[in-house]
């Protein structure tokens, strides 16, 4: 099946620095990608549809200058949360759409100290 | 709207139990249906789907029938083991405004097996 991959799976950074997460498709191209952050014992929340070669779409209420997503191509988008602070811990996830399903990437767990 | 509502959890059960896990959906037009398993410490997995009326998706003996007229897309198993314990996600895919697929989640439900 189609694999997505995410990394780093875990990423511990101090307050105020950037941290760049990446999302790839290995075996198929996604002119669409789907950044979800996902709280303790709480469901998925999209933040962002990520779209090759235009600006993404963001959820209300999620800050576009804070959380940067770059589809840079048609197999990689970045998530880049910047000036990170410690309410931004939490599980980040990518997916990626083909036809009717979609294929997730293994997440990412941010801790900011 | 699209909207999907799974029983909350967490359920704990015994080795070899019958499981059922309860989801029903709102949606407009003909969505496709899914279960995703979320294993501790790990992303999401597909688990099993069904894209129209009265398909029954199945994989390591889970089980869930797409029934439209009852808008529900329960998920079950009949005998459970201790490998089971995960969090389960309820899904559906329907097109947004810009004629997008989009995933619309249930809240999940954590299952608990001991042996």
């Amino acid at each position: 099946g189609a694999v997505v991959s995410q990394h780093p799976s875990r990423v511990i950074c101090k307050s105020g620095t950037s941290v760049k997460i990446e999302c790839r498709s290995l075996d198929f191209q996604a002119t669409t990608m789907f950044w979800y952050r996902q709280f303790p014992k709480q469901s998925l929340m999209l933040m962002a549809t990520s779209n090759e070669g235009s600006k993404a779409t963001y959820e209300q209420g999620v800050e576009k200058d804070k959380f940067l997503i770059n589809h840079a191509s048609l197999t990689l988008s970045t998530l880049t949360v910047t000036s990170a602070h410690p309410e931004d811990s939490s599980f980040y996830i990518c997916s990626a759409p083909r036809g009717f399903e979609a294929f997730f990437g293994q997440g990412t767990r941010l801790t900011v100290v | 709207g699209n909207s999907v509502t799974q029983m909350e959890g967490p359920v704990t059960l015994s080795e070899e139990a019958f499981l059922t896990i309860n989801c029903t959906y709102t949606a407009t037009g003909y969505p496709s249906l899914f279960w995703y398993v979320q294993y501790p410490g790990e992303g999401l997995q597909l688990l099993l789907k069904a894209t129209k009326a009265d398909d029954k998706g199945s994989n390591k003996g889970f089980e869930a029938t797409y029934r439209k007229e009852t808008t529900s897309f329960h998920l079950e198993k009949g005998s459970v083991q201790v490998s089971d314990s995960a969090v389960y996600f309820c899904a559906l895919s329907a097109r947004n405004a810009g004629n997008n697929r989009k995933l619309i989640w249930g809240l999940g439900t954590s299952l608990a097996v001991n042996p």
